[in-house]
């Protein structure tokens, strides 16, 4: 049983461009969690998602940060116009129910914005 | 609002040594507390959890206890191995099953 998956395990951006982080859950998952970890700091909740709904966005930043998780295919945290602040790992978790109890963490993507 | 505090690192030992990482909470109500590894490179992985107070969480030679009196949930080992060299971060749930509060985490270099 895949594990929860994530790529680009590594991303590298310049100033200005968009970054696209894509989540695969655990099989059976339908609960999608992001969190963002900046250095010497633990993670910070950002978004939590079912299918095709956003059901908790209170921590992601208001602008230029955007998340789906479709019907189809994987859940997607999008950065738009990337500044160096947001140079960071950015992990996905996902669950079986609503339940943070049972949250699976996947490796990472970790962005670097030059 | 709901907050974890843990000691600062790095802590470096001795393989064989007694290992205690601090963990102190802040929390509205009974939430259930983590404590999750990082190897470097990795992904969290669930070390152990304690849903109520005198709970005890124990995996792989750690354990931790739920303490409401002193909010506290600090992790222990006995005896230190190598391959015990990691990030440790303590964490709670935020009671509605969506997000978990994580501490800034504690980084653990065993030495042989």
């Amino acid at each position: 049983n895949a594990g929860v998956m994530q790529n680009p395990r590594h991303l590298v951006r310049r100033r200005g461009q968009e970054a696209r982080l894509r989540c695969s859950p655990m099989k059976g998952h339908s609960h999608v969690y992001w969190y963002r970890q900046l250095p010497e700091e633990g993670l910070k909740f950002m978004v939590y998602l079912q299918k095709e709904n956003i059901i908790d966005e209170s921590g992601m930043p208001k602008e230029r940060f955007s998340a789906e998780f479709p019907k189809e295919g994987p859940s997607i945290l999008r950065i738009q116009q990337v500044v160096r602040g947001d140079s960071a790992a950015y992990f996905c978790a996902s669950s079986p129910i609503r339940e943070s109890e049972t949250q699976y963490f996947g490796p990472g993507t970790r962005l670097l914005v030059l | 609002g709901n907050s974890v505090t843990q000691m600062e690192g790095p802590v470096t030992l001795s393989e064989e040594a007694f290992l205690t990482i601090n963990c102190t909470y802040t929390a509205t109500g009974y939430p259930s507390l983590f404590w999750y590894v990082q190897y470097p490179g990795e992904g969290l992985q669930l070390l152990l959890k304690a849903t109520k107070a005198d709970d005890k969480g124990s995996n792989k030679g750690f354990e931790a206890t739920y303490r409401k009196e002193t909010t506290s949930f600090h992790l222990e080992k006995g005896s230190v191995q190598v391959s015990d060299s990691a990030v440790y971060f303590c964490a709670l749930d935020d009671g509605a099953g969506t997000a978990l509060i994580f501490g800034k985490g504690t980084t653990l270099s065993v030495s042989s």
